[in-house]
């Protein structure tokens, strides 16, 4: 069956570090991989969205990577700050329109 | 950037009442909106794809009698949860596409999302 995982764990880091999220995915075959930030009670914000033909895409603090073999993205926050806590969340384009989440990452960044 | 506004933010029904939420783009077109829900801790599950001027496409699982979707014009999709019992309670979440901006054309705008508690 297909299946995107993300770290169930909470992840907390202390500020200034990186932190390092994993979505990985089986039974797919995404055109695209998209991370997006959630907080409570809030839509998703689009971050940033890596292609199939791609290995890294970078912007300001953010990094992600995206190995179609191993399918596997890996996001990184370097410099992290306290406001950067949040649930992140992995999407995969699977061609056309659709787009299918993860169940995200709670990220907390102690100061 | 581009704006998507969901009203009401939050919403209290009884059983059985119907409850109709709005999802708009303010500052740009869109030809689909999507209607995704959220329970705690959940990921989103898309509900159905919204097409202006047509039908919406329902996921396996949604009752398209149930969730009733209409999408009049290239910035207003609505979702009406019909007949709503308590497990209709759940965070409901409209995106747009920004079709019309080169370089866009797989970034989806999220609404800031629509509580609904089903007494």
């Amino acid at each position: 069956s297909q299946k995107i995982e993300q770290n169930s764990e909470a992840l907390n880091i202390q500020e200034g570090k990186t932190a390092t999220l994993t979505c990985n995915y089986t039974n797919y075959s995404p055109a695209y991989l998209q991370w997006y930030r959630q907080d409570p009670g809030r839509g998703p914000v689009f971050l940033l969205l890596i292609r199939e033909n791609e290995k890294e895409k970078r912007k300001e603090r953010l990094k992600v990577t995206f190995d179609t073999t191993l399918k596997q993205s890996l996001f990184h926050i370097t410099a992290s700050q306290p406001a950067d806590s949040a649930t992140y969340l992995c999407a995969l384009g699977t061609g056309g329109f659709k787009t299918i989440f993860g169940a995200g990452t709670r990220l907390f960044v102690k100061a | 950037g581009a704006v998507v506004s969901q009203h009401p933010s939050w919403v209290i029904c009884k059983s059985g009442t119907s409850v109709k939420i709005e999802c708009r783009s303010l500052d740009f077109q869109a030809t689909t909106m999507f209607w995704y829900r959220q329970f705690p801790k959940q990921s989103l599950m898309l509900m159905a794809t919204s097409n202006e001027g047509s039908k919406a496409t329902y996921e396996q699982g949604v009752e398209k009698d149930k969730f009733l979707i209409n999408h009049a014009s290239l910035t207003l999709s609505t979702l009406t949860v019909t007949s709503a019992h308590p497990e209709d309670s759940s965070f409901y979440i409209c995106s747009a596409r920004n079709t019309g901006t080169s370089g866009s054309i797989d970034e989806q705008f999220f609404g800031p999302g629509t509580r609904l508690t089903v007494l």
